[in-house]
């Protein structure tokens, strides 16, 4: 069985500063791990994902993740925030070994303070 | 590449109605997801289909709820006799066929999904 946890499910930060959205992953089997974001109604598009490769990714828009075994983690981050990154953001996680379904995460609400 | 497309974008209905969804995958995409989002949640898997055959369906999938994929093609997604529960936005993915990806697991690829409002 496979899981996500996101902290926080709204996060506000100033345009310009750091952006860290928080996932941390339960898995019984080394894990696939995406983010994807959502604007209002609207479905979901890829940001970034985590295959086993190399283990900080990088990702449309300027964003970047790193999968940290040890911490069972796959933080979200972007250096400077833009007024474009208001939107809503779900963690997910897959087993490795197929086209399997995805769980998602509750998601993040993050909002960009002028 | 077009992308995902689903049909109505909105639908709604009263309670006891039958309605269906369809989506149109990525020309290619063998595989075909189901997702269930409701307000202020993440999407919850519902079922997928590799081609024609439908591979899993989760417990959320009640027997109200059949989809088809009859020819390996856009599917449908039919929900009968609605209840105000059902209300929620029903979105669908496609993926590459495995092996063919770059590895064992590729990205799903997602529709603008479906509003459904039960009244």
């Amino acid at each position: 069985a496979q899981s996500v946890t996101q902290l926080g499910s709204h996060v506000s930060v100033s345009e310009g500063a750091l952006v860290l959205l928080r996932c941390n992953y339960s898995s019984s089997v080394p894990p696939y791990l995406f983010w994807y974001v959502q604007y209002p109604n609207q479905g979901l598009q890829l940001l970034l994902k985590y295959t086993s490769a190399a283990t900080l990714v990088k990702g449309i828009n300027g964003f970047e993740a790193e999968f940290k075994k040890s911490e069972t983690s796959f933080h979200l981050t972007k250096p400077s925030a833009h007024m474009s990154d208001a939107a809503e953001y779900f963690c997910a996680v897959t087993a490795n070994f197929g086209n399997e379904k995805l769980t998602f995460g509750t998601g993040t609400r993050l909002t960009i303070i002028p | 590449d077009t992308g995902v497309s689903q049909d109505p974008r909105h639908k709604i209905t009263k309670r006891g109605q039958n309605v269906t969804f369809r989506c149109d995958p990525i020309s290619e995409h063998n595989r075909l997801y189901w997702y269930r989002q409701t307000l202020g949640q993440g999407p919850e898997f519902l079922t997928y289909f590799q081609n024609e055959a439908q591979l899993e369906k989760s417990r959320l999938l009640s027997d109200r709820f059949s989809a088809e994929r009859p020819k390996g093609s856009f599917s449908t997604l039919e929900i009968q006799r609605t209840e105000q529960g059902d209300s929620a936005m029903y979105l669908c993915a496609s993926s590459l066929p495995l092996g063919l990806a770059g590895g064992s697991t590729d990205t799903q690829y997602f529709g603008p999904g479906t509003r459904l409002t039960v009244l």
